[in-house]
């Protein structure tokens, strides 16, 4: 597809299981993000991927989240332990670079814990 | 870290009338800026972007207006529609880095 894709569009879940989200980025897209919005919130910046580099995952809120990047291109984002205060919804987005162009987002998945 | 804030968490409007949605910036080394729409359900959709070189930068029925002076960014849109209902998120970067969003104006036009 032309646009960003993320998989499922919608989870639930009980407390303490670990969960997985996809992101497809828009092809060549070097720069992959992710985000969480919380209920009228803004976006908070969790991790960034560019290219091969190291990824930048200053935004994670503990060592229960982690995500990785596959040949550049699928991402998952990941939650271990799951608990009530991760219910969001999780964004991806994807951008040629960082920082100097836009970026584009997919519709996100809402996770919802139980 | 950066913070973006917006003055006005919600506003309503007439359909017709000019609509527009302010936001304040903190980092006055940020050098681009973006305003996204957020619709119900939907991720956010680019809607017009500037660079600090600019102070005015215009699309289809939209402007963006950039104040360094007092790091302030407008976004203006003409003729409000009912599809323009949504969520508007400003964005601000510093070349090579991320992107602090504010919190989100709601913009509700009334038919």
């Amino acid at each position: 597809g032309a646009g960003v894709s993320q998989s499922p569009s919608n989870k639930v879940t009980e407390k303490g299981k670990d969960v997985e989200l996809r992101c497809d980025p828009i092809s060549g897209h070097t720069a992959l993000y992710w985000y969480r919005q919380s209920l009228g919130q803004g976006l908070e910046f969790l991790i960034y991927f560019q290219g091969n580099s190291a990824p930048d995952k200053s935004g994670l809120p503990s060592d229960r989240f982690s995500a990785e990047r596959t040949g550049g291109s699928v991402s998952t984002l990941t939650i271990q332990r799951t608990q009530q205060e991760d219910s969001a919804v999780y964004l991806c987005a994807s951008s040629p670079d960082r920082g100097t162009r836009p970026q584009h987002f997919g519709d996100g998945t809402r996770l919802s814990i139980l | 870290g950066e913070s973006v804030g917006l003055h006005l968490p919600t506003l309503s409007v007439q359909e017709g009338d000019n609509s527009i949605i302010n936001c304040a910036y903190s980092n006055s080394a940020s050098d681009y800026f973006i305003w996204y729409k957020q619709e119900s359900g939907k991720g956010p959709q680019f809607i017009i972007d500037i660079r600090s070189n600019m102070d005015k930068r215009q699309g289809q029925r939209v402007t963006v207006l950039l104040n360094k002076t007092v790091k302030h960014l407008s976004l203006q849109i003409a003729a409000t529609q009912p599809g323009d209902s949504a969520v508007y998120f400003c964005a601000e970067s510093l070349t090579g880095n991320q992107f602090y969003f504010g919190t989100g104006t709601s913009l509700t036009v009334i038919p």
